[in-house]
């Protein structure tokens, strides 16, 4: 069965580096998203992609994240300057279509949990 | 923005017991609304969906129901067995036009299945 996989599955940094996690959505869905889940709190909406473009982000995602597509089978996330609070586990996520538009089952990848020291 | 709101948030129940969990949403666009299962070191698992033009849905032990007058809808599983001790997460999609998801989940659930 088709799957979304996320490496590495965890990653530890100091506070002010940069990091990069990968992932590597179902291979024909359209539509890739970034969620994260600070230990014992809900799952949250980071940003959503398609066309090579976001589709739309949330109040999280500032100007030190970034996604990108850099070729045709990853997707990644970036976060530019890490702060402690960025600490968390990070899901990516991909959908098709679906039959009606916008409703397309998401998929999660078993996530990366990073840990900012 | 949309809200969802989940209980309880910890259910433990005997093997072959019936479990139930319940969400409500805020936002009376969202149409779409997935139930996540959530295994330890895991990523959430889609088990069920709903869309809101269906008032129920089953596969197998598992259901959902969807109240659209009321904002909120329920995970049913019958005839528990210890594999299905997990979190589990619902979830609402408001509608988009942009043609993708942007899931709101609820808090979790943490179900365990006592032999």
């Amino acid at each position: 069965e088709p799957e979304v996989t996320q490496t590495p599955s965890h990653q530890v940094t100091q506070m002010g580096q940069e990091v990069i996690l990968r992932c590597v959505p179902i291979s024909n869905h359209l539509y890739f998203y970034w969620y994260r889940q600070i230990l014992g709190q809900k799952v949250e909406f980071l940003v959503s992609f398609y066309n090579n473009e976001i589709s739309e982000k949330s109040e999280i995602f500032d100007d030190q994240f970034s996604v990108e597509r850099p070729d045709g089978s990853n997707f990644t996330l970036k976060i530019r300057s890490t702060k402690l609070e960025d600490s968390a586990m990070y899901f990516c996520a991909s959908s098709d279509l679906g039959p009606f538009r916008g409703i397309g089952k998401l998929f999660f990848g078993s996530g990366t949990q990073l840990s900012v020291l | 923005g949309e809200n969802v709101e989940q209980h309880p948030s910890t259910l433990s129940v005997q093997e072959g017991d019936s479990a139930v969990i319940k969400c409500t949403y805020s936002d009376s666009a969202s149409n779409y609304f997935p139930w996540y299962k959530q295994e330890l070191g895991k990523g959430p698992q889609l088990i069920i969906d709903i869309r809101s033009n269906v008032g129920e849905k089953k596969d197998q032990r598992i259901a959902v129901t969807l109240n659209k007058t009321a904002k909120h809808f329920s995970l049913h599983i019958t005839e528990t067995q210890p594999e299905d001790s997990a979190v589990y997460f619902c979830a609402a999609s408001p509608l988009t036009t942009g043609g993708y998801n942007k899931l709101i989940f609820g808090a979790g659930t943490r179900l365990a299945v006592h032999p």
